[in-house]
């Protein structure tokens, strides 16, 4: 059973990194066809994606935060990391990790439940 | 103009059917692309429910009854979730989405009322 859980602060100052650890279980992020997102959700708004990384380190960034994004993966911990570096109020959401693979041509099946960060001096 | 474009809500009624709407931008032909789906309710994450390219190119998602269904409508550069003999559980929030130039997109989602 694939499971992911999110982690990471509740709460971070204005231009500030965050660093959210999505830690996985049930399938392994080096097996092949497998990949990992991140999608964030404002509160009373809708998804956004942010990235994801492949089983063989491929990445893909949203164009409009690529440049403040990262992304990584710790096979041996399972577990895949993000960072959001300058963070403003405007970043205040709902972020979610995702598993995707091949088998379903990378959608997004399996979800963590999310964690709430909020953008505030 | 959005990649991808969604009714911020929609109304039907108990037993009836709803058609959600996700339409491409003008610059990009929704017959190349496979359009996903996802359900989503309050304080829960989404729920993938299908992806759908063609008749021929198209995926439930695991445990998603049938009555979900995808289909497009190429005049109007379209992609449709066909919802089925509505229940009340099915009001909820509706995503599509699809990869474009290697990235996703996300719709601005449509609230769908049971009433």
């Amino acid at each position: 059973q694939i499971t992911l859980k999110e982690s990471g602060p509740t709460l971070v100052k204005p231009t500030q990194t965050l660093t959210l650890t999505c830690t996985l279980s049930g399938f392994s992020i080096s097996t092949i066809g497998e990949a990992v997102g991140w999608i964030r959700q404002p509160p009373g708004k809708a998804l956004e994606w942010l990235a994801l990384i492949y089983w063989d380190d491929d990445k893909r960034f949203s164009p409009s935060l690529k440049t403040r994004l990262t992304i990584t993966k710790d096979a041996s911990k399972t577990q895949v990391v993000l960072t959001l570096t300058n963070v403003d109020p405007v970043d205040t959401a709902t972020y979610h990790c995702a598993h995707a693979g091949n088998s379903k041509d990378w959608a997004f099946d399996y979800w963590g439940q999310g964690t709430l960060v909020t953008v505030s001096s | 103009q959005a990649v991808l474009t969604q009714p911020s809500s929609l109304s039907a009624s108990p037993g009836a059917s709803a058609s959600l709407t996700c339409t491409l931008h003008s610059g990009i032909n929704v017959a190349t692309y496979r359009m996903y789906w996802y359900q989503q309710k309050p304080g829960s994450p989404p729920q993938f429910l299908l992806r759908y390219k063609s008749e021929t190119d198209k995926q439930q998602g695991s445990g998603v009854p049938s009555r979900f269904s995808g289909s497009k409508d190429a005049s109007a550069n379209a992609g449709i979730l066909l919802i089925s003999g509505l229940q009340s559980e099915d009001e909820a929030d509706y995503y599509c989405m699809v990869w474009h130039n290697s990235a996703v997109m996300f719709g601005g989602g449509t609230k769908l009322t049971v009433l």
